[in-house]
């Protein structure tokens, strides 16, 4: 068993749609952070979430603690957000990773 | 400011070798934690330390260790090298332990042939 879940596993979608990718886990957690990997390895922090919800530009995340779920919106979106996103729960002892959501957004 | 450093970027091993990572985290941040990332497995965590004492340990065998430096450096070894450990080993720094404000290296990616 998975203590992350992630969905979708692929997300195809056209420039300028709204997008949202979804984690949900079963661990208890200190924190949990949305991360973007591009081709080639690069990983970036997005968010660090232990409660509500958080905005930058046109990324949202938010996070449900007693549902254990998180969301990760990116509206308007465009090609350049085209990525791997990984979902990560902090226990305070461990790290456990979701398999990613791949996105890929068409001009 | 510079950001994490992880050297060598590439390496190729024989299966039975043994194998050193480095990776330099942000100045100042003075924890410093690994991952292995494979097309299998995806990330998985392998150790975190904080001024020089290991803190917490993902499932990994024994043949994977580290190490911290006084100056928050960090090494990953691994020794008798198999072919399942060839991947992607990232490193990531941040100021304290709590997995808070983590900024991550652009990681090393070893093939075991």
């Amino acid at each position: 068993k998975n203590e992350v879940e992630q969905s979708p596993q692929n997300l195809t979608a056209q420039e300028g749609e709204f997008i949202t990718i979804n984690c949900s886990y079963s661990v208890g957690i200190s924190a949990l952070h949305w991360l973007q990997q591009h081709p080639g390895g690069g990983i970036v922090s997005l968010f660090m979430l232990s409660s509500g919800k958080k905005k930058h530009g046109r990324l949202i995340a938010t996070i449900n603690i007693q549902e254990k779920h998180s969301s990760l919106h990116i509206t308007a979106s465009h090609p350049r957000d085209s990525a791997v996103y990984i979902c990560a729960v902090g226990t305070g002892n461990q790290f456990y990773f979701g398999t990613g959501t791949s996105l890929t957004v068409i001009p | 400011k510079a950001g994490v450093t992880q050297t060598p970027r590439y390496l190729i091993k024989t299966r039975g070798q043994q194998v050193t990572l480095s990776c330099s985290p942000i100045s100042g941040h003075r924890s410093v934690s690994w991952y292995q990332q494979t097309p299998g497995q995806g990330l998985q965590f392998l150790f975190e330390y904080f001024s020089e004492t290991q803190r917490n340990k993902g499932n990994f065998p024994g043949r994977f260790s580290g190490r911290q430096f006084s100056n928050s450096r960090s090494e990953m070894n691994v020794s008798t090298l198999e072919l399942g450990d060839s991947a992607l080993y990232l490193c990531a720094s941040s100021l304290q332990p709590g997995y808070y404000g983590y900024t991550f290296g652009s990681g090393t990616r070893l093939t075991v042939v």
